[in-house]
């Protein structure tokens, strides 16, 4: 079974610093995996995704991720925190062989930022 | 990007009532929906998935009888909480994924809907 495993539910930086928020997962196949941003009270929009490729990707406003299949690990990073990127942070890994792409969340990450 | 939309986006009812939300994939068709119920500062629960033509595909733990779910169309998905209760008070999220060969494993959320039970 597939599983996402998010350390750390709150991350605080200052407005400026490295963005870093690790996500781990578990899977027996080659996963998708994924990183969600949600604001509060609305849905959830996608920052990056990993499907197959280059294993470091690059997403919206400045994120960046790196596959590293030997530690298991998709962690998010920014190189400079904006006040805007307050929110909750979500990584997930895709079922890729049951041909259904459930998706397994991780149990997120709420990141502040600090003036 | 392909465009999912929710509706209604909060909605407030009395306790025993049935409240009907709306998924609705905007530009382009999606043969399988998702659900997720998420509680306040936790993580998406997935419910059940839905697929165009066919029944749900619930979650363990998830009441079928409770949490119907109606996936009619190519672009439509609709989830209604039967005889709610205040537990059933929750944020309830969809997502869909492109049909055939634009899919790319990635889903598309919905803004969510907040489900208020009195």
């Amino acid at each position: 079974a597939q599983s996402v495993t998010q350390l750390g539910s709150h991350v605080s930086v200052s407005e400026g610093a490295l963005v870093l928020l690790r996500c781990n997962y578990s899977s027996s196949v080659p996963p998708y995996l994924f990183w969600y941003v949600q604001y509060p009270n609305q849905g959830l929009q996608l920052l990056l995704k990993y499907t197959t490729g280059a294993t470091l990707v690059k997403g919206i406003n400045g994120f960046e991720a790196e596959f590293k299949k030997s530690e298991t690990s998709f962690h998010l990073t920014k190189p400079s925190a904006h006040m805007s990127d307050a929110a909750e942070y979500f990584c997930a890994v895709s079922d890729t062989t049951s041909g259904t792409y459930k998706y397994i969340f991780g149990t997120g990450t709420r990141l502040k930022v600090l003036a | 990007g392909a465009v999912v939309s929710q509706h209604p986006s909060r909605v407030i009812c009395k306790s025993g009532t049935s409240v009907k939300i709306e998924c609705r994939s905007l530009d382009f068709q999606a043969t399988t929906m998702f659900w997720y119920r998420q509680f306040p500062k936790q993580s998406l629960m997935l419910m059940a998935t839905s697929n165009e033509g066919s029944k749900a595909t619930y979650e363990q733990g998830v009441e079928k009888d409770k949490f119907l779910i109606n996936h009619a169309s190519l672009t439509l998905s609709t989830l209604t909480v039967t005889s709610a209760h205040p537990e059933d008070s929750s944020f309830y999220i969809c997502s869909a994924r492109l049909a055939g060969a634009a899919n790319t494993g990635e889903l598309f959320f919905g803004e969510g809907s907040r489900l208020t039970v009195l």
